[in-house]
């Protein structure tokens, strides 16, 4: 088993619709989450960092639920631009370790 | 965007060459890392730098080496490419290996043949 495990989809919408990935890992110890952004034949981008609280910016919301170990990602009102592959990063700060999943692939249709 | 840089940014090389890959930044940052990214696999940690002179292996080492003699610039070297190595190689930089973000270079294109 994979220490952090997306879903690879990929996840076709229609512009406008609401689209939510989620991401598990298997490390309790776990501190420090974020999602990137990656776009076709680029490098991986920061999108947001994930607390514990919840955090929205615009159109994404980002949610930890350390009980059940996994973080999600909440995309509304869905963008042509929003296209793209969706990565969940997990950190185990005392092993200074980051884990990257294989990312969740997005195409939004017009 | 975060002052990093990759060089060369496409390689076509035979296997058994040797092949080095530099990354060089501008922010001063103390940690780099080396990844790879295949399909199927996402990205995996080659190695890493946590200072000049400071290096440490990540979860897919064998068969590539690093050197840092400078805070700016992270050296990948492939000692004797295999066609295995082909892939898409990315730098990345952080202030912290923990809580901080890390940022991506632009990436270099290997293919071994």
């Amino acid at each position: 088993r994979k220490e952090v495990e997306q879903d690879p989809g990929p996840f076709n919408v229609p512009e406008g619709a609401t689209v939510a990935f989620n991401c598990t890992y298997s490390n309790s110890a776990s501190q420090s989450f974020f999602w990137y952004r990656q776009d076709c034949r680029k490098e991986p981008k920061l999108l947001m960092s994930v607390y514990s609280s919840g955090n929205e910016d615009g159109r994404f919301t980002a949610q930890l639920n350390r009980a059940s170990q996994y973080i999600s990602l909440l995309i509304r009102d869905s963008k042509l631009s929003d296209s793209a592959t969706y990565l969940c990063v997990v950190i185990n700060t005392n092993a200074g370790k980051s884990t990257f999943g294989d990312g969740t692939t997005l195409t939004v249709k017009p | 965007d975060a002052g990093i840089t990759q060089s060369p940014r496409h390689k076509v090389t035979e296997t058994g060459t040797p092949v080095t890959l530099r990354c060089h930044q501008t922010e001063n940052h103390r940690y780099m890392y080396w990844y790879r990214q295949d399909p199927g696999h996402g990205l995996r940690l080659i190695h890493y730098s946590y200072g000049v002179k400071d290096t440490d292996k990540g979860e897919v080492s064998d068969g590539y080496s690093v050197s840092r003699s400078k805070t700016e610039d992270f050296l990948l070297t492939l000692e004797s490419a295999t066609s295995s190595q082909t892939s898409v190689y990315f730098c990345a930089i952080s202030g912290t290996p923990s809580t901080d973000t890390q940022y991506f270079g632009p990436g270099t294109r290997l293919t071994v043949l």
